[in-house]
């Protein structure tokens, strides 16, 4: 159980165009999911606790307007990079929280990594 | 806010030995979670144990156990037994009132013949 997975595992774009990462759910309902971002061996930083029905939460320093969230259902949050440049290539992952779990537990997906040429 | 240290990047054990990671935490909540992750190189984190601050009894799952120091904020990780799929990058993260994970910056763990 607590499966979390993550849609792509890999893509790689053009700068300056747009890319949709998905993270569901499996098997549990989570009303909160989370993003992170690891650069090359370093530690993952939290970006944005993503919502069911409102507005994520985003952390100081992370452009609300470059990383859109949107979190429609139970099961499913994504994740848009906007105009992305070389910069944002990195390894995105995502967690889930199980409504009827511990809050302080988090189920993480595979991670995409995103490549900006 | 709550701070996670990690002072060892990297650790090296050999195989059947016993290796003990270090983490250190800052924090001024009485009630909190602390937890250690696992991402091998497929980079998938994967929980190896919790430990809930109330508890004073450290928690063991079979060859991973802690060492919680409250009044020290110290939690360190000890495996027992190293085996070759214990390699990985470890990762020490703290949970508390507003139910977000903070992490360290990790041990690299190496497992020698």
């Amino acid at each position: 159980g607590a499966v979390v997975s993550q849609h792509p595992s890999w893509v790689i774009c053009k700068s300056g165009t747009s890319v949709k990462i998905e993270c569901r759910s499996l098997d549990f309902q989570a009303t909160t999911m989370f993003w992170y971002r690891q650069f090359p061996k370093q530690s993952l930083m939290l970006m944005a606790t993503s919502n069911e029905g409102s507005k994520a939460t985003y952390e100081q320093g992370v452009e609300k307007d470059k990383f859109l969230i949107n979190h429609a259902s139970l099961t499913l949050s994504t994740l848009t990079v906007t105009s992305a440049h070389p910069e944002d290539s990195s390894f995105y992952i995502c967690s889930a929280r199980d409504n009827w779990g511990s809050v302080n537990e988090q189920f993480f997906g595979p991670g995409t990594r995103l490549t900006v040429l | 806010a709550q701070t996670v240290t990690q002072s060892q990047p990297e650790m090296s054990v050999q195989e059947a030995e016993t290796v003990t990671l270090s983490c250190t935490y800052d924090t001024s909540e009485s009630d909190y979670y602390l937890f250690w992750y696992k991402q091998p190189p497929s980079r998938q984190m994967i929980l190896v144990i919790r430990q809930e601050a109330y508890k004073q009894q450290n928690a063991t799952e079979n060859r991973f156990s802690v060492n919680f120091q409250k009044a020290a904020k110290s939690f360190s990780l000890k495996i027992s037994d190293s085996q070759l799929g214990d390699a990985a990058m470890y990762f020490c993260a703290y949970s508390g009132t507003a139910s977000k994970l903070t992490f360290g910056t990790g041990t690299r763990l190496q497992v020698t013949l």
